[in-house]
């Protein structure tokens, strides 16, 4: 079946620092890949996707390119703020029709002043 | 602006009692979705629903049962509390496109203490 593994965390930096959270999937047929944030005390949010392949996502300075040959969709941001301090998940839905998305485990994101 | 809703933010309450946990949202998806969120579980689901009076088993579905019988609303029901069911439930929709299950959108969450 599908799945998705994204790093551990937490991933701890400091204010300005360049972030790159990984994520890599498996899934038949071509699925949509997406990135949602949670902060503290909410609910999931989208922050990015991409639907096909060498699509590149981007929101709120964060971008990440659905990679088929490598099966990734790394997650990227020049400069962290503290207020970028979240949970952030990888997730996919296949093109199959399947009611039911896969979602990776989260990687919590500590940003310091 | 898209909106997914949730009954309570927080609810507390006691071995053995039922519970109803409720979702709207106002977008005229099809699919809603139930999940819970334990610190280092991430998110499993535990049942969804493709259309009004429909419904599947997710991941965890023992101990929960779900109604929708109305498109907008997704009620999960803790038929008798128990104390390993204190989490985060989380409520989630979303539209079914040709190339896959569109974007979710999630309510804000139910943080439920079961004493």
């Amino acid at each position: 079946g599908d799945s998705v593994t994204q790093m551990e965390g937490p991933v701890t930096l400091s204010e300005e620092a360049f972030l790159t959270i990984n994520c890599t999937y498996t899934a038949t047929g071509y699925p949509s890949l997406f990135w949602y944030v949670q902060y503290p005390g909410e609910g999931l949010q989208l922050l990015l996707k991409a639907t096909k392949a060498d699509d590149k996502g981007s929101n709120k300075g964060f971008e990440a390119t659905y990679r088929k040959e490598t099966t990734s969709f790394h997650l990227e941001k020049g400069s962290v703020q503290v207020s970028d301090s979240a949970v952030y998940f990888c997730a996919l839905t296949s093109s199959g029709g399947s009611y039911i998305p896969t979602f990776g485990r989260g990687t919590s994101l500590i940003v310091h002043p | 602006d898209v909106k997914v809703t949730q009954s309570s933010r927080y609810l507390v309450k006691r071995t053995g009692e039922k519970v109803f946990l409720e979702c709207v949202q106002d977008m005229d998806h099809e699919n809603m979705f139930w999940y819970r969120q334990d610190p280092g579980l991430g998110l499993r689901l535990i049942y969804f629903s493709y259309d009004v009076k429909m419904k599947e088993k997710g991941d965890i579905p023992e101990g929960y049962s779900v109604s929708r019988e109305k498109k907008e609303r997704f009620s999960l029901i803790l038929e008798s509390a128990s104390t390993n069911q204190t989490s985060m439930y989380l409520c989630a929709s979303s539209f079914l496109t040709s190339g896959g299950l569109d974007t979710q959108y999630f309510g804000p969450g139910t943080r439920l203490t079961v004493l």
